[in-house]
């Protein structure tokens, strides 16, 4: 069965540090993969997304992410964070061939330190 | 930005007691989730649905959920008979098309408690 882990349940970090998540997958095939941020107290949002070509992959809030397949990773960097991305951070993935259906990691929970 | 929006923002009920969870998905969307997050736990894939019927769906969605899209807008989950372990925070997501091609946009999610 396919599944994510993500290896931080909680990172603690000050403002300006560099941030890297990390996220793994087990599944052979082909793959879409996601990771969303969920802000306290609001809904669940796409950072970012991998379906094809560079596999180093930009989204919002100057979140990048980079696939390695070989590694069946996809860990999300930042080089500097500011208190605002204080939030729980979801990697996500989506097995070709299986369906629409979203496999999450357990979620890793960034606090921010001004 | 168009957005996914769920009511109730919380429920209470009663064990075996009858709840019915309901989402508005972005207008143009066609398909169509569940997912739920039990406190402390990862968030779980329940049930995926297309065209007026379930495509895919869980070993959680048992006989005891079931989904439906009563009208143009409306996509509910209902659980017939509610267990204590019921109890976690449900999201409903929509795309406008399948995952290969588009990422699923989230409600807020229901918490809902089973006493």
């Amino acid at each position: 069965a396919q599944s994510v882990s993500q290896h931080n349940h909680h990172v603690i970090l000050s403002e300006a540090a560099s941030l890297e998540l990390g996220c793994n997958y087990s599944y052979g095939g082909t793959v879409n993969l996601f990771w969303y941020v969920q802000y306290p107290g609001q809904h669940l949002q796409l950072l970012l997304k991998y379906f094809s070509g560079d596999p180093l992959v930009k989204g919002i809030k100057g979140f990048e992410a980079e696939f390695i397949k070989s590694k069946f990773s996809f860990n999300l960097r930042k080089p500097s964070v500011q208190w605002s991305d204080t939030a729980e951070y979801f990697c996500a993935v989506n097995a070709e061939n299986q369906g629409g259906k979203l496999i999450f990691g357990q979620g890793t929970e960034l606090s921010v330190k001004p | 930005e168009p957005e996914v929006t769920q009511t109730p923002s919380h429920q209470v009920t009663q064990m075996g007691q009858e709840v019915i969870l309901r989402c508005v998905p972005i207008s143009n969307h066609l398909y169509f989730y569940w997912y739920r997050q039990i406190l402390g736990q990862k968030v779980e894939f329940l049930v995926s649905f297309y065209n007026n019927e379930i495509s895919e769906k869980s070993e959680i969605f048992d006989d005891q959920f079931s989904v439906e899209r009563p009208d143009g807008s409306n996509f509910t989950l209902k659980i017939r008979s509610t267990k204590l372990e019921d109890s976690a925070m449900y999201f409903c997501a929509s795309s406008d098309r399948g995952t290969r091609n588009q990422p699923q946009h989230f409600g807020d999610g229901t918490r809902l408690s089973i006493l």
